[in-house]
């Protein structure tokens, strides 16, 4: 099974600053054969479902803000808020699902410093 | 728009068992599978399993395989995730999401809490 690693577990932002979450994967998502990485990301506020932001690691859901940017490949992969609003005040989880079983990271709860 | 709707809270004694419905609408129910997800209080996010509409082949979190089993009603655009033999720390909220890899669009969730 493919394990997902989140950090840091918590981060305080100000308001209008950029918030940086990393997650990692015990092995590479990335499918050679159409050179994607099977890695989303989710954010979920409380008392909420999560709410997809990110697919194919860098691919932003229809509606979510610019401000939401997915990077990285194979192992290593970064979600970045590049100006944080009081809304996004949530916790942030990656998810692979290049093999079964898929699974989640432990979460990253962001809050404003 | 998606929606899925779900069934609502339930509390159950330990060694019973659960049967959480998420109701689907605004796409073709057929077109996509269901997965589920559950949510143990103040934890993070655990797949259970994933059913094709299409052929009903199921997929199943190799920790639940045995008491899990997840089915689909095509009349009324509805999947079923029932649980068996339940113990305290299956109490969580259990959510339906659509999609068998990216989950685009998520029920309500449903709580159930498993208590003697």
């Amino acid at each position: 099974d493919i394990v997902m690693t989140q950090s840091p577990d918590s981060l305080a932002v100000s308001l209008g600053e950029r918030a940086t979450i990393n997650c990692k994967s015990s092995q590479s998502v990335l499918y050679s054969s159409n050179n994607k990485n099977y890695l989303a990301w989710y954010q979920q506020k409380p008392g909420q479902p999560p709410k997809l932001l990110i697919y194919w690691a860098s691919t932003r859901e229809s509606g979510v803000p610019d401000r939401f940017s997915g990077s990285g490949s194979g192992t290593d992969f970064t979600l970045t808020i590049s100006s944080l609003q009081a809304e996004d005040v949530a916790v942030y989880y990656c998810h692979h699902y290049y093999i079964t079983p898929p699974a989640f990271g432990g979460g990253t709860k962001v809050e404003i410093k | 728009q998606v929606q899925l709707v779900q069934s609502g809270a339930e509390v159950k004694k330990p060694g019973a068992s659960v049967k959480v419905s998420c109701k689907a609408s605004g796409y073709t129910f057929s077109s996509s599978g269901i997965s589920w997800v559950r949510q143990a209080p103040g934890q993070g996010l655990e797949w259970m399993g994933w059913i094709s509409i299409y052929n009903d082949n199921t997929n199943y979190a190799q920790n639940l395989q045995g008491r899990v089993t997840m089915t689909t009603d095509t009349s009324t655009s509805t999947a079923y995730m029932e649980l068996r033999s339940l113990r305290s720390d299956d109490t969580a909220v259990y959510y339906c999401a659509k999609g068998g890899d990216i989950y685009e669009a998520w029920g309500q969730g449903t709580l159930v809490t498993v208590s003697s």
